[in-house]
């Protein structure tokens, strides 16, 4: 789990601005996912990526987007378009060839 | 898609009791099932995982079992301690081909002293 990095930890951003989350690590992985967190709605998969240069919508992918131009990088772009983005995002990553996800420390992001 | 649910949201169990938290999915090409627990504010550990072709396994205090017939799996904590209070969390996925983990919307365990 050390090796999952979120920046920033807190985040504040007013209504209608863009704002980039950081997702980064050094263990290799080959996927990387990005989940929201809300209280009592458990973990909701937003996009996910299983090797460079590819990407997949998840279940919430409206009013995010996210790229992945290197291994160990998996950014996450919370745009204008996203009508209520105050959560608590996480990212993980999977090694390849197993099914464990490992969660990094998460970003909280608040929209004044 | 898959559906995984959790009940209740909240559980409350005397300290050196045990505690079971039971999860029923809904694809039944569903093949991993990991638990995680969240402390507050902090991120979501791995505790223990099962797959399909095991029925139950083992980790020191904590159990898993899986009944694939009734499409549910369930969490054994057992002496429970203080220190077992969190919200856990149970997923489901159909292995590494998708490997894309649907989770329950977790419980929170109280253990009181």
């Amino acid at each position: 789990d050390g090796g999952i990095t979120q920046s920033p930890k807190y985040l504040f951003r007013k209504e209608g601005q863009n704002v980039t989350l950081s997702c980064e690590q050094n263990l290799n992985h080959d996927a990387m996912y990005w989940y929201r967190q809300d209280p009592g709605q458990g973990l909701r998969l937003i996009y996910y990526s299983q090797i460079v240069n590819d990407f997949q919508k998840g279940d919430i992918a409206e009013g995010y987007s996210v790229s992945r131009e290197k291994k160990e990088s998996f950014p996450l772009t919370v745009t204008s378009a996203q009508k209520n983005p105050t959560a608590f995002y996480l990212c993980a990553s999977r090694p390849g060839g197993t099914d464990t996800q490992y969660f990094g420390p998460g970003t909280r992001l608040t929209v004044l | 898609g898959e559906n995984v649910e959790q009940h209740p949201s909240t559980l409350s169990v005397q300290e050196g009791d045990s505690a079971v938290i039971k999860c029923t999915y809904s694809d039944s090409a569903s093949n991993y099932f990991p638990w995680y627990k969240q402390e507050l504010g902090k991120r979501p550990q791995l505790i223990i995982d099962i797959r399909s072709n095991v029925g139950e396994k083992k980790d020191q205090r904590i159990a898993v079992t899986l009944n694939k017939t009734a499409k549910h799996f369930s969490l054994h904590i057992t002496e429970t301690q203080p220190e077992d209070s969190a919200v856990y969390f149970c997923a489901a996925s159909i292995g590494t081909a998708n490997s894309k983990l649907t989770f329950g919307k977790g419980i929170t365990l109280s253990v009181r002293p």
